[in-house]
């Protein structure tokens, strides 16, 4: 078991231009979570997939900030048209069943915006 | 909104001593609180967790305590050591809408002094 798998590990993009994140769930696993970790705010969650389907993208910046999952193999976090402020580790993981099961979180991708 | 709240930003213990950390939260109808850790350039992995329908649980040498009238718990690492440095992140489930949701606190940065 591989466990979560994030890719790229670090990605740098000049403001304005767009990062693509790539996050590969456990097998098995129905939920999928994404978060952003930075100093000031700490850990926030952004994103949230049971089954493939949306559930709840409550903490998701409402423009330029997008969230799929194609398929139960993989899901992807969109920026356009990035900022400074974006910079930030970007955490995904998953669980067996959602809420009330432990997450495993993958490694992070650390996003750094110039 | 829903909260939890994680009392001690940063904890400082003597090797061996014990270490406590207190988190309370909002709503009475959270059953799950998952407790994870970051070590330094790691993302978090899960340790411990309890649900409501206990008050105390045990794994070696982290307990968990869930005081639920007092919407109160708190993980108690005994016997501490240097590689228990760490920022260790409360958690708790709650249904909000239409799924359970995990609300994470800030995080307590655990120093295990020699």
């Amino acid at each position: 078991n591989a466990g979560v798998i994030q890719t790229p590990r670090h990605k740098v993009t000049g403001k304005g231009q767009e990062a693509t994140l790539w996050c590969e769930p456990i097998s098995g696993h129905s939920a999928v979570f994404w978060y952003r970790q930075t100093i000031v705010q700490g850990l926030e969650f952004l994103t949230y997939f049971r089954n493939q389907a949306p559930i709840d993208d409550s903490g998701m910046p409402k423009e330029r900030f997008s969230a799929q999952m194609p398929n139960q193999s993989h899901s992807t976090l969109k920026i356009q048209s990035t900022q400074p402020q974006d910079s930030a580790v970007y955490l995904c993981a998953s669980s067996f069943l959602g809420g009330l099961y432990e997450q495993y979180f993958g490694p992070g991708t650390r996003l750094t915006v110039l | 909104g829903e909260k939890v709240e994680q009392h001690e930003s940063t904890l400082s213990v003597r090797e061996g001593d014990s270490a406590v950390i207190n988190c309370t939260y909002t709503d009475t109808a959270s059953s799950y609180f998952p407790w994870y850790k970051q070590e330094a350039g790691k993302s978090l992995h899960f340790v411990i967790d309890i649900r409501s329908n206990v008050d105390r649980k045990q794994s070696q040498r982290l307990i968990v305590l869930l005081d639920k009238k007092a919407k109160r718990f708190s993980l108690h690492i005994t016997a501490t050591q240097p590689e228990d440095s760490a920022i260790y992140f409360c958690a708790a489930s709650m249904f909000l809408t239409n799924a359970y949701k995990v609300i994470f606190g800030k995080g307590t940065h655990l120093h295990v002094l020699p």
